[in-house]
């Protein structure tokens, strides 16, 4: 009964290598996220889509690509890793409307970077 | 731009004695201003939000927050602290409820809890 869960907890790679980090709601919601933690804990937006389509990028190397296959999905594939990716990555759905958008996390993907 | 700030980077508190933790924001518009928790090692859980009506708004886990438009704060309470309780806390907002748009957060409040 998970509602927003991600794949895999932990990510341990090299630098230089591409991995990527999945993510699944089944809330129903319109809307996905990815947020970057860093090591100081501050929260920080990376994307957002809406009905599989992008609204929000804010200014994330372009290394980052995310990918919506449908509405309860949203992949985050990163290319030539480098050691300032290592952070904690949080996937998170809201619905537009109706309760007005809180929005519920997963459970975080730590990455390292070595 | 919106933005919010959590001034205290820890509280710590005893059991059974009242806990603050302090937001304030800055936004254009209305506010709609929210509290999570983060307990270690885990994923960000909510517990109340402001939108709009009274000003005094509850959540869970026995918290409550108050909206003060004059002093632009959102500050989280809760009437007796839990060891419990100890985590990190984030006070966040958001625009108009536009499609997809992000939550803005605060550097986050560590709270510890004595027993």
């Amino acid at each position: 009964d998970t509602a927003v869960s991600q794949t895999p907890k932990y990510l341990v790679t090299q630098m230089g290598n591409d991995k990527s980090i999945k993510c699944e709601q089944n809330l129903g919601h319109d809307t996905m996220y990815w947020y970057k933690q860093d090591s100081k804990k501050f929260l920080k937006i990376m994307f957002s889509y809406n009905n599989k389509e992008l609204i929000i990028n804010e200014t994330v190397p372009n290394r980052f690509s995310p990918k919506s296959p449908d509405k309860a999905h949203l992949n985050l594939h990163i290319n030539s890793l480098e050691l300032g990716d290592s952070a904690v990555y949080f996937c998170a759905s809201s619905q537009t409307g109706g309760a007005l958008g809180e929005q519920f996390f997963g459970p975080g993907t730590r990455l390292t970077v070595l | 731009a919106q933005s919010v700030a959590q001034p205290e980077d820890q509280v710590n508190v005893a059991e059974g004695n009242p806990l603050t933790v302090k937001c304030t924001y800055s936004v254009s518009g209305n506010p709609y201003l929210f509290w999570y928790v983060q307990y270690p090692n885990r994923g960000l859980q909510f517990l109340l939000k402001y939108i709009t009506g009274d000003n005094l708004v509850k959540g869970s886990y026995g918290f409550e927050a108050e909206f003060n438009k004059s002093q632009t704060s959102f500050h989280l309470k809760k009437p007796s602290a839990l060891v419990s309780d100890s985590a990190l806390y984030f006070c966040a907002v958001r625009g108009p409820n536009q499609a997809g748009t992000a939550l803005i957060f605060g550097k986050g409040t560590t709270l510890s809890v004595s027993s």
